[in-house]
């Protein structure tokens, strides 16, 4: 199993280029997230799916759109790119909702606007 | 104010040592609480998850004390390979708002 990976690794774009980060989970869990770290500051949450067919706003959810095409494959998409989201972005999953699921990470995009 | 705040560090401790780490929550509806362990430059990973009786895993020992709303993370006989940043990890119930705080540094030396 590769549990939950993420493409690219690394990404460079320009203020106003767009681009659609890709995530993909292995072990049939249901709900799916996408949190960002940046210094200093803990993971936020962006936008989840609870489950297949549903998303959900989190924290910090401005700028980004996000796609749960099925059940193993949750995208993050930044319409048009600024400085502020230079950040290193992790998808993660975990087998339900349920509060006491513990939830398994990728390996991290690491994304800089110019 | 935040959700999770943790003392950020480092803490820089000879090997052999005992170390606390603690972390304060701001909810206290909140129902679940979990301990991560993240590498430089890797993704975070459970180290274990927090019960209201508290819990053992081997050298590391975590408590809840839901009446002052903290956590605590107690790392006995360090190893050099237990130097990484530690994260707070809570739950506000919903099963999906989960809140981090900004991880408490840890650096095992020889």
């Amino acid at each position: 199993n590769a549990g939950v990976t993420q493409t690219p690794k690394f990404q460079v774009l320009k203020t106003g280029q767009s681009m659609t980060l890709q995530c993909a989970q292995d072990m049939n869990h249901n709900s799916m997230y996408w949190y960002r770290q940046d210094p200093g500051m803990g993971l936020r949450l962006i936008y989840y799916s609870a489950s297949e067919g549903t998303t959900d706003k989190g924290e910090v959810p401005n700028g980004y759109n996000v796609s749960r095409l099925n059940k193993r494959e949750f995208s993050l998409r930044l319409e048009s790119a600024a400085p502020s989201q230079t950040s290193v972005y992790f998808c993660a999953s975990k087998p339900s909702d349920r509060a006491y699921n513990e939830q398994f990470f990728g390996p991290g995009t690491r994304l800089t606007v110019l | 104010r935040k959700e999770v705040e943790q003392d950020p560090g480092p803490f820089n401790v000879p090997e052999g040592a005992t170390v606390a780490f603690n972390c304060t929550y701001s909810n206290s509806a909140s129902q679940s609480f979990f301990w991560y362990r993240q590498d430089c430059r890797k993704e975070p990973k459970l180290l274990m998850s927090v019960y209201s009786s508290g819990n053992e895993d081997g050298r590391f020992t975590a408590q809840l004390n839901r009446a002052s709303q903290y956590i605590s993370l107690l790392i006995r006989d360090s190893k050099l390979s237990d130097s990484a940043t530690y994260l707070c990890v809570v739950n506000e119930g919903t099963g999906n708002q989960f809140y981090f705080g900004t991880g408490t540094s840890l650096t095992v030396i020889p």
